[in-house]
């Protein structure tokens, strides 16, 4: 069973213009976290966002906050003022449990692109 | 702070041939993580390794074996080499975020390989 769906595999924002990009994940742990990566056309992948199970607030980094609805199970990446520079693919990962801090589950991922 | 380096960038291998990848974290951070990533299967955990010791293991065959050095660097290795194993290897190493407080995974630029 997938533990991480991202079910938009391409999605189109207008500058400055606010962008959702969903994630729903499946465990049974009480305890994870749930994170967000971009990766560009260059390949490595940059950490953006975390929000921990028993976090009660949705996680804001800048322009980006997490819509953590946990009964839901849905994590989703809402990415504000969006600017050309975040034309990336987003992956939406989870971690399972306390221990094992490298090993993440990751989506199939969902390519944005912002036009002018 | 340097981040995390990969090498080599890019290689061609043929098949049957073997390869070592090469990965140095970020000074101070003692956990390695491995992942592949292709088109039709996305980014998959390969291997985790916490002062020198494998935590944690995902589902690849046993030509896929890594190891890490008392310095923290690790390397990875695939043997009897496939068609399929063409992929982006990436090396992350883990952290504690400054904002969020959670154990956060750095990426490098990755090992691009391609098998003939």
């Amino acid at each position: 069973a997938q533990k991480i769906t991202q079910t938009q595999p391409g999605m189109f924002v207008q500058e400055k213009e606010a962008v959702t990009l969903d994630c729903t994940y499946d465990t049974s742990d009480q305890s994870y976290g749930l994170f967000w990566y971009k990766q560009p056309s260059s390949g490595e992948m940059i950490f953006l966002i975390y929000q921990g199970s028993y976090d009660e607030q949705n996680a804001t980094e800048g322009r980006y906050s997490l819509n953590f609805q946990k009964a839901r199970k849905s994590a989703n990446l809402v990415i504000s003022a969006s600017q050309l520079g975040d034309s990336a693919m987003y992956f939406c990962a989870m971690r399972e449990g306390l221990s094992s801090y490298g090993k993440l589950t990751f989506g199939q991922g969902t390519i944005l692109t912002v036009h002018p | 702070k340097a981040g995390v380096t990969q090498t080599p960038r890019y290689l061609i291998k043929t098949r049957g041939q073997q390869v070592t990848l090469s990965c140095s974290p970020i000074s101070g951070h003692r956990s390695v993580s491995w992942y592949q990533q292709t088109p039709g299967q996305g980014l998959q955990f390969l291997f985790e390794y916490f002062s020198e010791t494998q935590r944690n293991k995902g589902n690849f065959p046993g030509r896929f074996s890594g190891r890490q050095f008392s310095n923290s660097r690790s390397e990875m290795n695939v043997s009897t080499l496939e068609l399929g194993d063409s992929a982006l290897y990436l090396c992350a190493s883990s952290h504690s975020d400054g904002n969020s407080g959670a154990n956060v995974l750095t990426f490098g630029a990755g090992s691009r390989l391609t098998v003939l």
